[in-house]
């Protein structure tokens, strides 16, 4: 069975810092990984994909996230941290080897950007 | 383009109504899909339709049912509402499975 985890429930940064919000993943095949943010009182923003390719994933609002298949991690990043970027942020797994790709969240970290 | 919508944005229910729940999905979407969130399991797939028929299903109980019309609109049913059954509920379309998906804003239902 596809897992996904999220080891921080909360990260904590100073705005113009880089940041990183954690997330390793467990598939039986080749994973396809996510990342969404979600704003309070809103749904699922996507943010970026990992598919096949670079191991270096660009995506939305200056995000990346890399691709480490050795420590099954994808991790998200972005340089310089922003007040706004102050969001629940989940990272999500499909597994293609049962041909279902149904997808599983993490349990979501919680980005605190202070000013 | 218009984004995925969803109606009503909330809802209040008691125990052993039922309620059903719509979704417009970004046009030229087909595959339309729907998930619980909660506090407690998180965000959780519920099922997925594509040209009006379901495709995929998760774990859910036979009381979440969902069906897909013709423009690729979503509604989905759950009956006889309990307690646990409070959570936003999230509305996804693709212009297939599985590609990227993108979320509707929720329907917040509470269950009394």
């Amino acid at each position: 069975a596809q897992s996904v985890a999220q080891p921080e429930d909360q990260v904590n940064v100073a705005e113009g810092n880089p940041l990183t919000v954690k997330c390793t993943y467990s598939v039986s095949g080749n994973p396809y990984l996510f990342w969404y943010v979600q704003y309070p009182n809103r749904g699922l923003q996507f943010l970026l994909k990992y598919i096949t390719g670079d191991n270096l994933v660009k995506g939305s609002y200056g995000f990346e996230a890399e691709f480490n298949k050795s420590q099954t991690s994808f991790h998200l990043k972005k340089p310089s941290a922003l007040v706004s970027d102050s969001a629940l942020y989940f990272c999500a797994v499909r597994d293609p080897s049962g041909g279902s790709y149904i997808p599983t969240f993490g349990r979501g970290t919680s980005l605190i950007v202070h000013p | 383009k218009a984004g995925v919508t969803q109606t009503p944005r909330y809802l209040i229910k008691t125990r052993g109504q039922q309620v059903t729940l719509s979704c417009s999905p970004i046009s030229g979407h087909r595959s339309v899909s729907w998930y619980q969130q909660t506090p407690g399991q998180g965000l959780q797939f519920l099922f997925e339709y594509f040209s009006e028929t379901q495709r995929n299903k998760g774990n859910f109980p036979g009381r979440f049912s969902g069906r897909q019309f013709s423009n690729s609109r979503s509604e989905m049913n759950v009956s006889t509402l309990e307690l646990g059954d409070s959570a936003l509920y999230l509305c996804a379309s693709s212009l297939d499975w599985p590609d990227t998906q993108y979320f509707g804003p929720g329907t917040r239902l509470t269950v009394l």
